[in-house]
């Protein structure tokens, strides 16, 4: 059954850092693995996806990797802004008859001005 | 292109009292999931239709939550009788039918409180 971690589960940092977060799974036969942004009380924002085939995926500011091998994904944020203050999610697609989307726990990011 | 709506954004009832909340999916996503979010936890799966089929539901406590997407487009999940530690946030998500290489989009889901 696959389990998806992140550490740490809380981030604090300055404005202006350059920050990575971290996604782990125990199964690597997924098809892809998602990043999401959640802001309190919101649902979720989908930020990017990278499929099983991919080393990396980037988005402005944001650039995901993924180490299937090692089942071990990477968000890197940039440049870092009070803007960024949300829990961000990952979630991992499985390679099986559902094709379910397992989530980790998350990590909550603290971006101070 | 419109969102993934659910209804209502917000919930309180009593324990014991029976809820049902509402999800319309992007039109043309042939996927359907509804997962519950435990304050501080990552979201849970509770059930996957593909078009008006349940693909997965192992994880719905069957004796008290029911789901249903008849049409195959617009789902209803419901809970009865509510218990105190169902109070979470209830998402619905889609994803567009054929490849699993696609985003999965999500709502902005129901708080749902039970006291």
């Amino acid at each position: 059954k696959q389990e998806v971690t992140q550490i740490p589960a809380a981030l604090s940092v300055p404005e202006g850092e350059n920050l990575v977060l971290n996604c782990s799974f125990t199964d690597s036969a997924i098809y892809n693995l998602q990043w999401f942004r959640q802001d309190p009380g919101k649902g979720l924002t989908s930020l990017l996806l990278i499929q099983s085939s991919q080393r990396e995926q980037t988005s402005g500011r944001l650039n995901a990797s993924l180490d299937k091998s090692s089942g071990r994904s990477t968000l890197y944020i940039a440049a870092s802004q009070p803007g960024d203050s949300a829990t961000y999610l990952c979630a991992a697609t499985q390679k099986n008859n559902n094709n379910d989307m397992r989530f980790g726990a998350g990590t909550r990011l603290t971006v101070k001005p | 292109e419109a969102g993934v709506a659910q209804s209502p954004r917000y919930k309180i009832i009593e324990k014991r009292q029976s809820v049902a909340f509402w999800c319309n999916p992007i039109s043309g996503h042939a996927t359907l999931y509804w997962y519950q979010q435990i304050l501080g936890q990552g979201p849970k799966l509770l059930i996957q239709f593909q078009n008006n089929g349940v693909v997965d539901d192992s994880q719905l406590p069957k004796d008290r939550f029911s789901a249903e997407r008849l049409k195959g487009v617009d789902s209803t999940l419901k809970i009865q009788p509510a218990k105190l530690e169902d109070s979470a946030v209830y998402l619905c998500a889609s994803r567009l039918s054929g490849t699993v290489n696609t985003e999965a989009f999500f709502g902005q889901g129901t708080r749902l409180t039970v006291v």
